[in-house]
């Protein structure tokens, strides 16, 4: 398809596990975001790829997260120890440049929930 | 600490009549708003967007509206179709850090038919 993938569309692990979350950008996106949903609260910025700058790490809530984007277009999430509070829908998004604020465009979300 | 709130967490409207989705925010340094469409399973759309120096936006039946000194920016949707039906978020950024959009928490928006 054209849009935004990601996988899994869910993810249940036990607490202290490692969780690895994939994103696959629309092909020619040089921008790549990752934001997570918790219950009840609005989308909170997590990193922020843009072509082969240092990614904007400023959003990660602990060293327990990180990201990479490998070759300019894949990007994984990695969450460490994993804990319940890490349980959200983490949602990635593209957009063509880093220009376009408005632009992006989001893939369905992995829905993790952590025991 | 909420820089962006939706205080309405669901609206139900008619269908044919107006719908209108508001948002409050706190940092006077947020310079761009935009609002945001979600259906379940999805991901969020683009839907519509001001620059702060207009007032007012209008895409078809879709019109934003921003007040700076109130810091407050509404959604009119006019007439309201079932499609409709969705979560709205609005969001809003700031010209350094121009990448980080700032959500609210959402407005669940249902269209009686």
């Amino acid at each position: 398809g054209a849009g935004v993938s990601q996988s899994p569309s869910n993810k249940v692990t036990e607490k202290g596990k490692d969780v690895e979350l994939r994103c696959d950008p629309i092909s020619g996106h040089t921008a790549l975001y990752w934001y997570r949903q918790s219950l009840g609260q609005g989308l909170e910025f997590l990193i922020y790829f843009q072509g082969n700058s240092a990614p904007d790490k400023s959003g990660l809530p602990s060293d327990r997260f990180s990201a990479e984007r490998t070759g300019g277009s894949v990007s994984t999430l990695t969450i460490q120890r994993t804990q319940q509070e890490d349980s959200a829908v983490y949602l990635c998004a593209s957009s063509l440049g880093a220009e376009q604020i408005g632009q992006k465009f989001f893939g369905p979300g992995t829905r993790l929930t952590v025991l | 600490d909420q820089q962006v709130k939706q205080n309405s967490p669901s609206l139900s409207v008619q269908e044919g009549r107006i719908s209108i989705l508001n948002c409050d925010y706190t940092n006077s340094m947020f310079d761009y708003f935009l609002w945001y469409k979600k259906y379940p399973a999805e991901g969020p759309t683009f839907l519509i967007s001001i620059s702060s120096i207009k007032d007012k936006n209008e895409d078809g039946r879709f019109t934003v509206f921003l007040n700076k000194s109130a810091k407050h920016l509404s959604l009119h949707i006019v007439p309201s179709q079932p499609g409709d039906s969705a979560v709205y978020f609005c969001a809003a950024s700031a010209l350094e850090g121009a990448q980080k959009l700032v959500f609210g928490q959402g407005t669940r928006l249902t269209i009686n038919p």
